[in-house]
């Protein structure tokens, strides 16, 4: 039974350029959330979704960041047009019931922009 | 707004010291409380889930506490061990809307 699936574990991008990192929930899990940690800093709550819709965003910055999670497939955070401030682990948690039981989280996605 | 605050910020201790660490929050209507480690460069790992109706749970050497009333949770580990090593985070559940984490403890136990 794999747990929350994330990748890639490293991403590269140049500044202007898209980045796209996946979440995979664990088996059973609709609920996914996404994290953002900024060197030196916690974690900071981004994005809660369940299947095909966002239920809570507030922690999205409001510009070049979106989140999706379809009926099939992961759920994927796009940020387009990176900047240096984007450099930061993103991490995916995922949850059976929507916090009854907790969360899972993933390995994190380590973004770094040149 | 929930706020989470952790004390000590960084906690350095010889091996074998058994030790606890804090963790406050400003608003007591939460859903659970959930204790992670964290080592660098690395996810996180789930230690203990506190769920609002209960106020103690129990893993190996490490047990965590919540008083909701006063707004605290401890996670107290005993004969604390050169893997213990990390830093540990404290978060509650907002009625399964989301996490709140606090910054953290950086613990280093040393041999």
């Amino acid at each position: 039974n794999a747990g929350v699936m994330q990748n890639p574990r490293h991403l590269v991008r140049r500044r202007g350029q898209e980045a796209r990192l996946r979440c995979s929930p664990m088996k059973g899990h609709s609920h996914v959330y996404w994290y953002r940690q900024l060197p030196e800093e916690g974690l900071k709550f981004m994005v809660y979704l369940q299947k095909e819709n966002i239920i809570d965003e507030s922690g999205m910055p409001k510009e070049r960041f979106s989140a999706e999670f379809p009926k099939e497939g992961p759920s994927i955070l796009r940020i387009q047009q990176v900047v240096r401030g984007d450099s930061a682990a993103y991490f995916c948690a995922s949850s059976r019931t929507g916090g009854d039981d907790g969360y899972t989280f993933g390995s994190g996605t380590r973004l770094t922009v040149v | 707004k929930q706020e989470v605050t952790q004390i000590p910020a960084a906690l350095s201790v010889p091996e074998g010291e058994n030790l606890v660490l804090n963790c406050s929050f400003t608003d007591s209507a939460i859903y659970n409380l959930q204790w992670f480690r964290q080592d660098p460069g690395k996810g996180l790992t789930s230690l203990l889930l506190i769920q609002s109706s209960q106020r103690e749970q129990t893993s190996g050497r490490l047990n965590a506490s919540l008083d909701k009333s006063s707004g605290r949770s401890t996670l107290y580990i005993a004969a604390s061990q050169p893997g213990d090593s990390a830093t540990y985070l404290c978060a509650v559940d907002n009625y399964g809307q989301n996490f709140v984490f606090g910054p953290g403890t950086r613990l280093s136990v040393l041999p």
